[in-house]
């Protein structure tokens, strides 16, 4: 059926070092891969997003690349700071609108 | 614009109790989504609308559950009767049919004791 898979459910990472989460999808046809990241408490926010024509995007620290082969794709974050700690949260649009997310990845950054 | 607003913010209730969340999307969004989130399921797809016609309920978890668009600015989510196992964050989400892009509202959190 329908399915996001999101590795791993939690990440812990230095203040500075870079922070890799990866993601795989089952429905081929899905061509709009988003990321969300949602502090304590708080909504999830979309902060960068992928359509399946491309390969890699970037926007400052935060890249996102696409493998639409092997239905993975992957969020990088470079040089990472203590606001970046949060849950991280993939997804995958199913047909027209339809949008199914992963589990998330609680990412801790260390001082 | 207000963004995705929802209501209320907090619930609590005991069990067995009909709860009602409601949600007002984004306007000119013609789509609307309930998410639940818990800490063991991630971020689970309830419902979807689109212009205001229900696609896809496939993830509404039983029949105690269920929802409304009645018209394209408020849709709602009722629960009855209510169980400690519903307890959780629920979201409104809407987005722009085509665009993709998926705005989430604050969310509600609902307790049941």
């Amino acid at each position: 059926g329908e399915n996001v898979e999101q590795h791993p459910s939690t990440l812990s990472v230095q203040e500075g070092d870079s922070a890799v989460i990866k993601c795989t999808y089952s429905d081929s046809a899905s061509n709009y891969f988003p990321w969300y990241k949602q502090e304590l408490g708080k909504r999830p926010q979309l902060i960068i997003d992928i359509r399946s024509n491309v390969g890699e995007k970037k926007d400052q620290r935060i890249a996102v690349t696409l493998n639409k082969t092997a239905k993975h794709f992957s969020l990088h974050i470079t040089e990472t700071q203590p606001e970046d700690s949060a849950v991280y949260f993939c997804a995958a649009s199913i047909g027209d609108d339809k949008i199914i997310f992963g589990k998330g990845t609680r990412l801790h950054i260390l001082p | 614009d207000a963004g995705v607003i929802q209501s209320p913010r907090h619930e609590v209730t005991e069990m067995g109790q009909e709860v009602t969340l409601r949600c007002k999307p984004i306007s000119g969004h013609n789509s609307l989504f309930w998410y639940r989130q818990t800490m063991m399921r991630g971020l689970e797809l309830l419902i979807y609308f689109n212009n205001n016609v229900p696609i896809d309920d496939s993830g509404m978890p039983e029949d105690r559950f269920s929802a409304k668009m009645p018209n394209a600015s408020f849709s709602t989510l009722k629960i009855q009767p209510s169980e400690p196992r519903d307890s959780a964050v629920y979201f409104c989400a809407s987005l722009f049919s085509g665009a993709n892009v998926l705005t989430f509202g604050a969310g509600s959190r609902l307790t049941v004791l």
